[in-house]
């Protein structure tokens, strides 16, 4: 079945810095492609998504394009801020019929 | 449209007792879901629904576990006997009209058992 594997964290970035946060996927097809974003003591909301290869999402300065060939989506910010410390979730589309599945989520943290 | 409510934000009960989690979806989505968030395995899909109907509940832990969704506003999940294992955040999400659509999260249950 199809599967998402995200880096660990958590990340330590001071405000300012680059942010990058690995995130693969195996499937059967070319599922959709989400990153969620969680910030504390709330549920996750969606963040960015791609449909189709060579897609790129983009919101509040993140970015993650769709990678076929390296069956990847990885998220980045060219400028992190104190506000974007989350825990950050990948997700891909399941198989047919079946729901989003999460990666185990990347805990991100920004100090100024 | 207030967004999915979930109540009670947080739950503190005894092991061997009963918990009754309790979802609202938005107005209009088709599908409803249950996840549980831990430290150790992330968020797990328990259960989701679609139009009321239970499609897959291959996440759910055990017979403890019980979900229903008697109408297209509002779900429970019911645990009984709850264990300390059960400890966890419990995450109702709600989305319109395709599995792989944008889903709208609750803030989640707090659970504890003691």
């Amino acid at each position: 079945g199809n599967s998402v594997t995200q880096m660990e964290g958590p990340v330590t970035l001071s405000e300012e810095a680059f942010l990058t946060i690995n995130c693969t996927y195996t499937a059967t097809g070319y599922p959709s492609l989400f990153w969620y974003v969680q910030y504390p003591g709330e549920g996750l909301q969606l963040l960015l998504k791609a449909t189709k290869a060579d897609d790129k999402g983009s919101n509040k300065g993140f970015e993650a394009t769709y990678r076929k060939e390296t069956t990847s989506f990885h998220l980045e910010k060219g400028s992190v801020q104190v506000s974007d410390s989350a825990v950050y979730f990948c997700a891909s589309g399941g198989q047919a019929g079946t729901a989003l599945i999460f990666g185990k989520g990347t805990t991100l943290s920004v100090s100024s | 449209d207030a967004g999915v409510i979930q109540s009670p934000r947080h739950e503190v009960t005894e092991m061997g007792q009963e918990v009754t989690l309790r979802c609202k979806p938005i107005s209009g989505h088709d599908y409803l879901f249950w996840y549980r968030q831990t430290m150790m395995r992330g968020l797990e899909l328990l259960i989701y629904f679609n139009n009321n109907v239970p499609i897959d509940d291959s996440g759910m832990p055990e017979d403890r576990f019980s979900a229903k969704m008697p109408n297209a506003s509002f779900s429970t999940l019911k645990i009984q006997p709850s264990e300390p294992r059960d400890s966890a955040v419990y995450f109702c999400a709600s989305s319109f009209a395709a599995l792989n659509e944008k889903l709208f999260f609750g803030s989640g249950t707090q659970l504890s058992v003691l």
